[in-house]
């Protein structure tokens, strides 16, 4: 267990509907990222905050998908209007920003959308 | 060209021998470099890190990193059955005037390593 949290741990959504995924970083880090992986391949990246602000964003984070950070502790992605090629693992990282920046992921979000 | 490559294997090894995992990247500007054990349905989980040239030892985990050929590697001395795992590389670059970490990792696909008793 790397202190890292998120829930839920599976949904099963129909095509069309809207999720939420929260993830929960270690406390003292205030850098968290979303990654996607999908069978057989890494992880992707999605977005990166650090505190509240959102740095990067991915070209994979169509205008379907969305995440907020709105306190700097926890964070929420939602995807709107999904679709089966959203079916993946959504992980999320934290970080404590300094020369290493090591990253340390929960346990993930398996999403399947029917 | 992928910016992280790895062998997507599977790579068998005796139980007792060596496993070497190699991973070679295209950006000459990375700084960090990663070794993630991922178990199947299971989340990434950090082996080694390494952010200069030469050997890192933990274990029985040695890391390789050699920056003028763009190439780094895992090498799991005594293999055990429960090190049958997929092995993620990710390389993490400085951006430009950043004192610190990009923003994002940049894995391989993985090796899918499986240890015969």
């Amino acid at each position: 267990d790397t202190g890292v949290s998120q829930n839920p741990r599976h949904k099963i959504t129909k095509r069309g509907q809207n999720v939420t995924f929260r993830c929960d970083p270690i406390s003292e880090h205030n850098r968290l990222y979303w990654y996607r992986q999908t069978l057989g391949q890494g992880p992707e990246f999605l977005t990166y905050f650090q505190n509240e602000a959102q740095l990067e964003k991915s070209r994979l984070l169509s205008d379907r998908f969305s995440a907020e950070r709105p306190k700097g502790s926890f964070s929420t992605l939602e995807i709107q209007r999904t679709e089966q090629g959203d079916s993946a693992m959504y992980l999320c990282a934290s970080s404590l920003p300094g020369t290493t920046d090591t990253q340390y992921f929960g346990p993930g979000t398996r999403l399947t959308v029917l | 060209q992928k910016e992280v490559e790895q062998n997507s294997g599977p790579l068998s090894v005796p139980e007792g021998a060596i496993a070497s995992l190699n991973c070679t990247y295209s950006d000459r500007g990375s700084q960090s470099f990663f070794w993630y054990r991922q178990y199947s349905g299971k989340s990434p989980e950090l082996i080694m890190s390494i952010y200069s040239n030469g050997d890192k030892e933990d274990g029985r985990f040695t890391a390789q990193l050699n920056k003028a050929s763009q190439y780094v590697s895992l090498l799991i001395r005594d293999s055990q059955p429960s090190d049958s795992a997929t092995y993620l590389c990710a390389v993490n670059m400085l951006l430009g005037g950043s004192n610190f970490g990009n923003e994002k990792l940049t894995f391989g696909t993985g090796t899918r390593l499986t240890i015969i008793p």
